[in-house]
């Protein structure tokens, strides 16, 4: 079975401060691990997925295999970047095949102050 | 495409009424997901789809809870009777290959 922890509930930093956000995921096949955010009463969006390995709105995130990490990170901080984000693993066995079910962290919700 | 359609936007209901959620999936893709996100426990995964065929309802809290997917472009989510603790956003989501599309969600408020 898989899973996904999200270890912060809260986060808060500071304009202009670096931040990141924590992923931890398990799983015995191989993973594609996404980040989704969801601002105020909005609905959930995608923001990165690992396989694209690029830039969006300042964030990357690296898929780190050994220490079944996938971090959000942004170098700058931005007061629009406060929202609920959540990490997501989309399982595949070993021959590639999907297992189709999207498991999702607890969330963390980012707070960036003036 | 309109993305994922979901219905009504707001339900509020009183305790013991039957309440149907419904969700519009984009068209292609093959799997549907029906999630629940409160403050005390997130985003909670109730049930999915596979092709309009239910894969894995563990996540169904009760009896209560039961989900139908009569074709590819249609879903429902009811719950009877309803209770104050079912008060929650539920999404809806579908995917292909893996990413996942949400809908708006439903904002369900039983008194």
């Amino acid at each position: 079975a898989q899973r996904v922890t999200q270890p912060e509930k809260l986060l808060s930093v500071f304009k202009g401060a670096p931040v990141e956000l924590k992923c931890n995921y398990s799983y015995s096949g191989s993973p594609e691990l996404f980040w989704y955010v969801q601002y105020s009463r909005q609905r959930l969006q995608l923001l990165l997925r690992h396989i694209s390995r690029e830039s969006i709105k300042g964030f990357t995130a690296d898929l780190n295999k050994g220490e079944t990490s996938f971090h959000l990170k942004k170098p700058f901080a931005q007061e629009e970047d406060s929202a609920m984000y959540y990490c997501a693993l989309h399982p595949y066995n070993a021959g590639g095949t999907s297992y189709g079910k999207l498991t999702f962290g607890q969330g963390t919700i980012l707070t960036v102050h003036p | 495409d309109a993305g994922v359609i979901q219905s009504p936007r707001h339900e509020v209901t009183e305790m013991g009424q039957e309440v149907t959620l419904r969700c519009k999936p984009i068209s292609g893709h093959d799997y549907l997901f029906w999630y629940r996100q409160t403050m005390m426990r997130g985003l909670e995964l109730l049930i999915y789809f596979n092709n309009n065929v239910p894969i894995d309802d563990s996540g169904m809290p009760e009896d209560r809870f039961s989900a139908k997917m009569p074709n590819a472009s249609f879903s429902t989510l009811k719950i009877q009777p309803s209770e104050p603790r079912d008060s929650a956003v539920y999404f809806c989501a579908s995917s292909f290959r893996g990413l996942a599309f949400f809908g708006q969600g439903t904002r369900l408020t039983v008194v």
